[in-house]
This record gives C-alpha cells, structure tokens and sequence, in this order.
C-alpha cells in the first residue's frame, strides 16, 4: 500500500516564527509532490508544488524535498493567524494514472 | 473566469435514494477526479476520469458511478448501495502530463438520513 505519512498536529506556533510541516511518502517512484492548504469547511488549495531535490521558495513558503530519504517538508515564514489551517501533503505516484497519494493532514494553529 | 464549479454546496437526502452531484470545469483540462473526505480524515479517490468516455475505480468506488460523457463534466452518483454517503464530496481537475497538479472545486456537503 503506498503511503504518504503527516503527523495530524495540532502544531501551535506563535504568530511570526516559522512553521515546520514534515511528510513522508513510501513509493520510491513518486517524482511529484504537493502541499495543499485546507481551511475548515473548504476545499483545499494548491500553494506548493515541488519536482526536484532541494528547496523551492514561493513568497513566505519553502518546500523541500529529498528524495533519497523520501521525505518533503514545507516551511512556512513570519506565521500569520491567517496560515492556521490543514495542510495536506500529496505524492505522485509512479506510473502514468496522474492519481496522487494524499496524506491525512496537519493541522496548523498560529497564536496571535 | 476559469475555474471548477460543483453543485449544489450543500445536499440533503433520505437512506435509499440516489443523488447526483454535479462537476464542471472550464480549464480545458483533461483529467478529473472524485474524492470523499470524512471529518478529520485525509481525501479518499472515489472515480477518476483521464479522458473523455473512460474511467477507471479509486480506492473506495463501491456504491457510486459516474459518467464522462463530455470534457467539461464529470458527474457522480451517489447510489443507495453505498453504506456511509454523509460527507464532503471533492472533485478536482487536472491538465495531462508530467505535471499532475490537481485544481479541486469548492465542494458538495451531502447528508442522508
């Protein structure tokens, strides 16, 4: 069974430090990867995704990915309350289906 | 505006009634996908759709159907052989190749009593 693995939280984190958020995929031949934020009641929305080894930054947010310990991360800069919410961690799987492989969430608390 | 529309937002039925919920999207993709989340759970594929007039099962396709009939459209049926049909009904859209990013649309509450 592949999987992609997210600790459910709640991470809490004063307003304006960083947020880490950790996931970890088991299919080796996942090449794509995603972070989806998810507020309460609403459906989630694409803010990252990430192909290569590395670090990719996009305004306050930078994924990262290493692929030999399958494992992406994505940190979140100068936490603002409006960041609190679930983040959803998905995989590529390998294979041409274009289906993605989604973790159960982390949920994000930013404390004013 | 370019974008995926699901209706209606919220649904009520009674046990043994079929209903359909609706997906159109008008980003010219050509993947589309259906998905079930339950509270504090993570997203289930229910159907997903790589082409128009095929389809292929998720991981949870008991007790639904689904049709893809044009680009645009990908309805699911929820039918009364599904045991747990209260939940959060996602559809999501993708464009073909490499880059598999999924687009979700705002989603359909269904709840039967």
């Amino acid at each position: 069974q592949k999987e992609v693995e997210q600790n459910s939280g709640p991470l809490s984190v004063p307003e304006g430090a960083i947020a880490s958020l950790n996931c970890t995929y088991s299919d080796r031949g996942s090449q794509s990867f995603f972070w989806y934020r998810q507020y309460s009641g609403k459906s989630p929305e694409l803010i990252m995704s990430i192909y290569s080894n590395g670090d990719k930054e996009d305004g306050r947010f930078t994924a990262q990915l290493n692929k030999a310990s399958q494992y992406v991360s994505l940190l979140i800069r100068d936490s603002q309350p409006s960041d609190s919410a679930t983040y959803l961690c998905a995989a590529h799987g390998s294979g041409n289906t274009g289906k993605l492989i989604f973790g159960q969430g982390t949920t994000l608390q930013v404390k004013p | 505006d370019g974008g995926i529309t699901q209706s209606p937002k919220y649904l009520f039925r009674k046990e043994g009634q079929n209903v359909t919920l609706s997906c159109e999207q008008n980003l010219n993709h050509d993947a589309m996908y259906w998905y079930r989340q339950d509270p504090g759970q993570g997203l289930r594929l229910i159907y997903y759709s790589q082409i128009v007039n095929d389809f292929q099962k998720g991981d949870i396709a008991e007790g639904y159907s689904v049709s893809r009939e044009k680009k645009e459209s990908f309805p699911l049926t929820v039918t009364s052989a599904q045991k747990n049909p209260t939940a959060f009904y996602l559809c999501a859209s993708s464009p073909r190749g490499l880059v598999n990013e999924q687009y979700f649309g705002p989603g359909t509450r269904l709840t039967v009593t």
